[in-house]
C-alpha cells in the first residue's frame, strides 16, 4: 500500500525567509503527486500536482513552487515567505484511479 | 474545470442519529470520481468512500453510504448511527484531468 511521508509536522518561519517542504513516497511506483493548502477552517486548494519526474503543473499563480527531482520525492519551495503563505500543507499521492492517499501535513506558520 | 458546493458549514446531530451532508458538484468531464473525506482536528484526511460516475449502485462503506444523484449533479453522504468520533470536518471531492477538486466542507458535531 502507499505511504505518504511530510515532514515537519509544524514549522514557524518568519517572513522573508526560504522554504522547503519534502514530501516521499513509499510503496509505489510512478504515483500522481500533489501538493494542496488549506487555510484556517476552510477547503483544500490544489497548488501543485505532478504527473512524472520534473513535469510540474501549477494551479494557482503564487509565491511558491513546486519540483520532482525523483520519482517518488516531491518538494515545494518559497524564496521569501509572505503571510499569507500560512496554512496547513497536505501532500497526496494516487496510483489507482480511487487510490487517493494523504500525509499527515504541515502546519506552516508566518510570522 | 470542476466545482464543488456544501452549502452546509455546520451541523450538529445527535448521537445515534443518522445524519445527511450535502454535496453538489459541476463538471465538464464524462468520466469522474467522487470522494468524501473526513478530517479530525488533527488534520489528516481520513478516506471514506467513493463514487465513479459510472457506477448505478450507490456506494456503502460501513456505516457510511453515498447518495449519488447523477442527473442532479448530487452526491450527498449519510453518516448512520452516528457516534461521537464522527465529529470532524467532512470533505465532497471530484476527481477529474488528473486532480482531485475539494468543496469547503461541512464541520459535523455529534451531540451525546
Amino acid at each position: 500500500s502507499q505511504t505518504i511521508h511530510q515532514w515537519p509536522a509544524t514549522l514557524v518561519q518568519p517572513v522573508g525567509s526560504p522554504l522547503s517542504l519534502e514530501c516521499t513516497v513509499e510503496g509505489t511506483s510512478n504515483p500522481n503527486l500533489y501538493w494542496y493548502r488549506q487555510a484556517a477552517g476552510r477547503g483544500l486548494q490544489l497548488l501543485f500536482y505532478s504527473v512524472g519526474i520534473g513535469q510540474i503543473s501549477s494551479e494557482v499563480p503564487q509565491n511558491l513552487s513546486a519540483s520532482r527531482p525523483q520519482d517518488r520525492q516531491f518538494i515545494l519551495s518559497s524564496k521569501k515567505l509572505l503571510l499569507s503563505d500560512s496554512g496547513f500543507y497536505l501532500c497526496a499521492g494516487r496510483v489507482r484511479y480511487y487510490g487517493y492517499t494523504f500525509g499527515s501535513g504541515t502546519r506552516l506558520t508566518v510570522v | 474545470a470542476q466545482k464543488i458546493t456544501q452549502t452546509q458549514p455546520g451541523m450538529f446531530v445527535q448521537e445515534k442519529e443518522a445524519v445527511t451532508l450535502d454535496c453538489t458538484y459541476d463538471t465538464s468531464d464524462q468520466s469522474y470520481g467522487l470522494f468524501w473525506y473526513k478530517q479530525p482536528s488533527s488534520g489528516e484526511m481520513i478516506f471514506l468512500i467513493y463514487q465513479g460516475s459510472y457506477d448505478e449502485q450507490n456506494a456503502t462503506e460501513g456505516r457510511y453510504s453515498l447518495n449519488f444523484q447523477k442527473a442532479r449533479k448530487s452526491a450527498n453522504l449519510v453518516i448512520s448511527a452516528s457516534q461521537l468520533g464522527d465529529s470532524a470536518m467532512y470533505f465532497c471531492a471530484v476527481l477529474g484531468n488528473e486532480k482531485l477538486t475539494f468543496g469547503t466542507g461541512t464541520r459535523l458535531t455529534i451531540i451525546p
